[in-house]
């Protein structure tokens, strides 16, 4: 596609839902990040995929919150037992690579997720 | 761990320059960033310094000076659609390894007339 692709675009849940989120990065992008920004605050990283290696799941705020990258494209990041502090707007982005100007990120318009 | 420091928001006026600082900490420093935001958007890429200097494109020019651990974004000639969101974001490699990208809180423009 011609940019990042995020669904759905709002989601409302009532807590203890478990809830997936989905991102289509741009092809022929390597590098796959996943990143949650509450009300007027910045980018807080939760998880990176480069390629075919193990993800780098060190920004995950805890066990209910989990990632998968299928055949190095789409990506679903999903919470479990969703509380009402995961309520926020979760970020998806893609890079070609992760070396010089290719690192550049490119984000989708994002996931707001309300936690009722 | 890692920090970025970077003013909480910044007022100017329309068709004057603003400078934006932004301080880091961290081991493993590969690059830093500047993202755009604006209210209900998404980021946008605006620059990469790997290396100490200043790049410029076209109205925004970024510095970073390696040894001082610090950076800015320099906006000219400001316009009111300038009014934004602005982060610095590091690149480093953590101590698993993997390149990570922080975000610092974003500093918010307000261009006046």
């Amino acid at each position: 596609g011609a940019g990042v692709s995020q669904s759905p675009s709002n989601k409302v849940t009532e807590k203890g839902k478990d809830v997936e989120l989905r991102c289509d990065p741009i092809s022929g992008h390597t590098a796959l990040y996943w990143y949650r920004q509450s009300l007027g605050q910045g980018l807080e990283f939760l998880i990176y995929f480069q390629g075919n290696s193990a993800p780098d799941k060190s920004g995950l705020p805890s066990d209910r919150f989990s990632a998968e990258r299928t055949g190095g494209s789409v990506s679903t990041l999903t919470i479990q037992r969703t509380q009402q502090e995961d309520s926020a707007v979760y970020l998806c982005a893609s890079s070609f690579s992760t070396s010089g100007l290719k690192n550049i990120q490119y984000f989708g318009a994002g996931t707001r997720l309300s936690v009722l | 761990g890692q920090s970025l420091e970077q003013p909480s928001e910044v007022t100017a006026v329309e068709g004057a320059i603003v400078q934006i600082n932004c301080t880091y900490q961290t081991s493993g420093f590969y690059g830093l960033s500047w993202y755009q935001q604006h209210d209900g958007g998404a980021p946008t890429f605006l620059s990469y310094n790997a290396l100490d200097g200043l790049e410029e494109t076209g109205r925004f020019s970024s510095f970073l000076s390696r040894s001082d651990s610090y950076g800015y974004l320099l906006l000219q000639e400001l316009q009111m659609k300038d009014s934004a969101s602005y982060f610095c974001a590091v690149r480093s490699l953590n101590s698993g390894g993997y390149q990570k990208v922080t975000f610092g809180i974003g500093t918010k423009l307000q261009v006046i007339p």
